[in-house]
Formats: C-alpha cells, structure tokens, sequence
C-alpha cells in the first residue's frame, strides 16, 4: 500500500531557508502536494507538482522531485516567523477513482527568531 | 468563495451521547472528504463522496460512525454512540472532479468525548 513518511520537527533561524522534506513508497503516484496547516485552523494548500516534473516554484518557494528516489522536499526560502506551522506531505496515486490524498505526519516548522 | 465551512467548530459532549458534525463544500465541488485527525495515527480518511453518493467507506472506524450526502451542498458525520477514544479533530474537505485537482479543507470540528 502508500506510505508517506516525513520527519517531525524541523527548527530554522529566522531569514535562512528551510527544507522539508518527504519520501512516498507508490511508484505510480501522480501528484504530489503541500499543506500548511497552522494551529486551530484546517489545511492550507500550498503548492503541487505533477510527477511528470523535476522542480516547480512559488515565490519563496521550491518543490523538488526525485521519481527515482521517490524523494520530495518543499524549500522555503528567507523564512519567516510566520512560516512556522506544520507542514504535510501528500500523494495521489494512480488508480480507478482514486481522488483520494494519502498524507504524511506533519513537519512542525519551528522559525526562530 | 466561502471555502469550506464546518460546525460547530468545538463539541464536548458526555461518553454514550450522539454527536453530528456538519460540513458545507465549496459550491461545484462534487467531491467530499470526512478525515479525522489525531496526534498519534495523523489524518486518517474516513470516507468519501462523489456526487452525493459514498465511494469509499473503508476507513470508518466502527458501524457507531455514519456519514450522509443529502444534496451537494451538505454532509454529515454522526457518531452515536460516542466515545472517549473518538476524541479529535475531524475535518472536511471538497474538491473538484479532475484528478489534479486538490483537496480544500475546512476549519475542523474539535470533538472532546468525556
């Protein structure tokens, strides 16, 4: 079955970049996604990206993909106070009706000021 | 676009005692998603619907757990009867039926079971 896994805590000084990143198990996912969540409130969507591609970015933000590994990370660049919130990784696979998400555990992102 | 709506945004109710959550999709949205939320399994899916109808019902926990899609624009979540271990935010989410597309969440509903 799908697995998302991703490390719990990241901690970063306010204005350095942070990566988050996020190792999946279905080799025919086919979408990936980024969620910001921030206390008492629901998911955010950050940013996706198409397995078909290597990179994508957002502004402050770059989404990297490695097929081959099964490897992505979310670089957010000059981090900010209010970057700090948990961050979750998440897949689509492939597959009759499958518009479902599979997601990770959350990255707490922890910006030291 | 009002997003996702949710209530009540917190329930603290007694073991034993029924408990309905509600959610109103994003308008042309024809896909709903029920998902729970706690800090020991993270967001678990619980079911999901296609234009009002349940497509996957697999991951709700007990037959005390029930989902409904009256029309496109509202679902419930009814756990009766409740218990301390049901304790968690349950959360609600819409998307369109394109298979990019992404899943909009609400606010969530804190459950509290005493």
């Amino acid at each position: 079955g799908e697995d998302v896994e991703q490390s719990l805590f990241l901690s970063v000084r306010e204005g350095d970049s942070s990566v988050i990143n996020c190792t999946y198990t279905d080799s025919s996912s086919t979408y990936l996604y980024w969620y910001k969540q921030e206390p008492g409130a629901g998911l955010q969507l950050l940013t996706y990206i198409f397995s078909n591609m290597d990179m994508k970015q957002d502004q402050r933000l770059t989404v990297l993909l490695n097929k081959k590994d099964k490897h992505l990370s979310l670089r957010i660049a000059d981090t900010q106070t209010g970057d700090s919130a948990i961050y979750f990784c998440a897949e689509r696979y492939s597959g009759a009706g499958s518009y479902q998400l599979t997601f990770g555990k959350g990255t707490k992102l922890s910006v030291i000021p | 676009d009002a997003g996702v709506i949710q209530s009540p945004r917190h329930e603290v109710t007694e073991m034993g005692q029924e408990v309905t959550l509600r959610c109103k999709p994003i308008s042309g949205h024809d896909y709903l998603f029920w998902y729970r939320q706690t800090m020991m399994r993270g967001l678990e899916l619980l079911i999901y619907f296609n234009n009002n109808v349940p497509i996957d019902d697999s991951g709700m926990p007990e037959d005390r757990f029930s989902a409904k899609m009256p029309n496109a624009s509202f679902s419930t979540l009814k756990i009766q009867p409740s218990e301390p271990r049901d304790s968690a935010v349950y959360f609600c989410a819409s998307s369109a039926g394109r298979e990019w597309a992404p899943l909009h969440f609400g606010n969530g509903t804190r459950l509290t079971v005493t």
